[in-house]
């Protein structure tokens, strides 16, 4: 069974705060890794993908990937009360075909 | 501009009465898939489609059937709803067979089955 397995959270993070989530992955095949943001009863949004390891930086955020360990994480920095949301890890293999985690939920008190 | 469409968004239903949600995209993907999402369990996905005719299923897939007769179109049949199929339920689809292509959602539909 393949798997992708976060943290659910509710991760409290201090206005202005980093906040660091979290995500593995148990497929060696997965080629593309991505980060989306959720509010709750609305639809995922993407916020961050990443291919290759090392560090991917897009405004605030900031993605690690270390295949090696099967491990993907998300910083978000300078974290602002619309951050609070759940935070969906998800991995697809070379074909496309995705797997999502169950969600961290992040919580930005002000 | 590239979208996801699945109707209805809202539905109340009686048990056992058969009902389809619909779900459209534009950008001519391969790839569709079905998701149902319930408190504390994220997303599972429910059947999954790589092109036209080719369905499977997913890991969710018992009381729902799918079709996929033309690229664009990828709806989902309740055959016979029950309570415990009351869920928030999102179509996705993105392209199939290309690294690094994301995903794309619906807006979800609101399903309540009482």
């Amino acid at each position: 069974q393949k798997e992708v397995e976060q943290n659910s959270g509710p991760l409290s993070v201090p206005e202005g705060a980093i906040a660091s989530l979290n995500c593995t992955y148990s497929d060696r095949g997965s080629q593309s890794f991505f980060w989306y943001r959720q509010y709750s009863g609305k639809s995922p949004e993407l916020i961050m993908s990443i291919y290759s390891n090392g560090d991917k930086e897009d405004g605030r955020f900031t993605a690690q990937l270390n295949k090696a360990s099967q491990y993907v994480s998300l910083l978000i920095r300078d974290s602002q009360p619309s951050d609070s949301a759940t935070y969906l890890c998800a991995v697809a293999d070379s074909w496309g075909k995705f797997q999502f985690g169950a969600g961290t939920q992040v919580v930005v008190t002000p | 501009e590239a979208q996801v469409t699945q109707n209805p968004r809202y539905l109340i239903t009686v048990t056992g009465k058969k009902l389809t949600v619909t779900c459209s995209q534009n950008m001519n993907h391969e790839y569709m898939s079905w998701y149902r999402q319930d408190p504390g369990l994220g997303l599972r996905q429910i059947y999954y489609s790589m092109n036209v005719e080719v369905t499977d299923k997913g890991d969710v897939p018992e009381g729902y059937k799918v079709s996929r007769k033309e690229k664009r179109n990828f709806p989902l049949i309740l055959e016979s709803p029950s309570p415990n199929q009351t869920s928030l339920y999102f179509c996705a689809s993105s392209s199939y067979g290309k690294m690094g292509n994301t995903i794309y959602f619906g807006e979800g539909s609101w399903l309540t089955v009482v």
